[in-house]
């Protein structure tokens, strides 16, 4: 079965500082990937998504995830933390085709970014 | 761009009422999803569809049920809403299934009382 972890539910850097959000993945099969982003009282944006083509898959706002097989880890790191940055990301890996197109969320690292 | 919307921001509701929650998308997309996010443990998906007057249950149906009439719009009702159904509710359309990307609505908000 799928399933996500993140092993951290709150990060906190300072302005300027990389970023680094952790998450590991268990699948019975090569998964598709995800990270997504959730500001406050907004819906959730997609930042990046992996398919099995390039392993380290850059996304929106500068973020970037390498998708490791043999770690079974998708960790979203940015080099340099903006303010703007602050807010909830969610890992998440496909489910089994025969499923409908579900996907499965981790519980979710709330990214905080001090000045 | 996608654009999926839902009926309401901010809801409050009492014990027993009968709740509608609307969800629209306007990018034809096939599969449409319903999910709670509630704090500490992420979203959660109560049913989805994956095409006109087809529904599946997700992991926690208990309590909802859905109808898609047309392609474009689905509905999450609460037969008989409880405080335990308080949360944010979220929904989600995507293209294809087997892991194609999902694009959200901006939430709505329910309260029971």
């Amino acid at each position: 079965a799928q399933s996500v972890t993140q092993l951290d539910s709150h990060v906190s850097v300072s302005e300027g500082t990389p970023v680094l959000l952790r998450c590991n993945y268990s699948s019975s099969y090569s998964p598709s990937l995800f990270w997504y982003v959730q500001h406050p009282n907004k819906g959730l944006q997609l930042l990046l998504k992996y398919t099995s083509a390039a392993t380290l898959v850059k996304g929106i706002n500068g973020f970037e995830a390498e998708f490791k097989k043999s770690e079974t880890s998708f960790h979203l790191t940015k080099p340099s933390a903006h303010m703007s940055d602050a807010a909830e990301y969610f890992c998440v890996v496909s489910g089994l085709y025969n499923q409908g197109g579900k996907l499965i969320f981790g519980q979710g690292t709330e990214l905080s970014v001090k000045p | 761009d996608v654009k999926v919307t839902q009926s309401s921001r901010y809801l409050v509701k009492r014990t027993g009422e009968k709740v509608f929650l609307e969800c629209v998308q306007d990018m034809d997309h096939e599969n449409m999803f319903w999910y709670r996010q509630d704090p500490g443990l992420g979203l959660r998906l109560i049913y989805f569809s994956y095409d006109v007057k087809m529904k599946e249950k997700g992991d926690i149906p208990e309590g909802y049920s859905v109808s898609r009439e047309k392609k474009e719009r689905f509905s999450l009702i609460l037969e008989s809403a409880s405080t335990n159904q308080t949360s944010m509710y979220l929904c989600a359309s995507s293209r294809f299934a087997g892991g194609d990307t999902q694009y959200f609505g901006p939430g709505t908000r329910l309260t029971v009382l």
